[in-house]
């Protein structure tokens, strides 16, 4: 069974631009979660996505966005860079939801210049 | 509000050693999972144990046990028999009503 992808592995962007990440789940896996990771913030969850509605979302700004579609891959979208959305941004799937085993993507490492 | 405290941001060990790594969480909820995640560098996160709250039995994964108190809110992994694998940054996380917490980690080496 194929594992998490995520696509671009690395992007490079610059301030005021917006960025498209992309994550595909395990096959059969309803839930995506997204998760920013800094060396400063650590793990920070963003939002889950489950059969194509969001159902949970932490605190970050509307600038952050996702989405979800029918064959469950998820898109996350960042309008706007800050050199502050530097991060590495992870993609988690699992059958139901988080509280179950979680696996992630190798995720996708944004600069924001 | 709910937050998740790793206290030690480096540990190392000898090989074939035990180690345990600390997590407290502060949280006014009852229902909630506790997990520990495994990052090894420049490899994926993937999951070294989960313990729901409501169950008083400590969860074990072969050489991974983790030690549960609920009412002082504290949640330590102890790794035996420690191996070069083992070496990576170990997250404890918190999840209640479909939100998820981390700490801020805890590097472990495993020395030879």
């Amino acid at each position: 069974k194929a594992g998490v992808t995520q696509t671009p592995r690395y992007l490079i962007k610059t301030r005021g631009q917006q960025v498209t990440l992309s994550c595909s789940p395990i096959s059969g896996h309803r839930s995506v979660s997204w998760y920013q990771q800094t060396p400063g913030q650590g793990l920070q969850f963003l939002f889950e996505y489950f059969s194509e509605t969001q159902r949970n979302k932490g605190n970050f700004p509307g600038r952050f966005s996702g989405r979800q579609f029918s064959n469950s891959r998820s898109e996350m979208n960042v309008s706007t860079l800050e050199l502050g959305d530097s991060a590495l941004y992870l993609c988690a799937s699992s059958l139901e939801g988080a509280y179950n085993e979680q696996f992630f993507g190798p995720g996708t490492r944004l600069t924001v210049l | 509000a709910q937050t998740v405290t790793q206290s030690q941001p480096e540990m190392s060990v000898q090989e074939a050693e035990t180690v345990t790594l600390s997590c407290t969480y502060d949280t006014s909820e009852n229902n909630y999972y506790l997990f520990w995640y495994k990052q090894p560098p420049s490899r994926q996160m993937i999951l070294v144990i989960r313990q729901e709250a409501y169950k008083q039995q400590n969860a074990t994964e072969n050489r991974f046990s983790v030690n549960f108190q609920k009412a002082a809110k504290s949640f330590s992994l102890k790794i035996s028999d420690s191996q070069l694998g083992d070496t990576a940054m170990y997250f404890c996380a918190f999840m209640t009503g479909n939100q998820f917490y981390f700490g801020t980690g805890t590097s472990l080496t495993v020395i030879p």
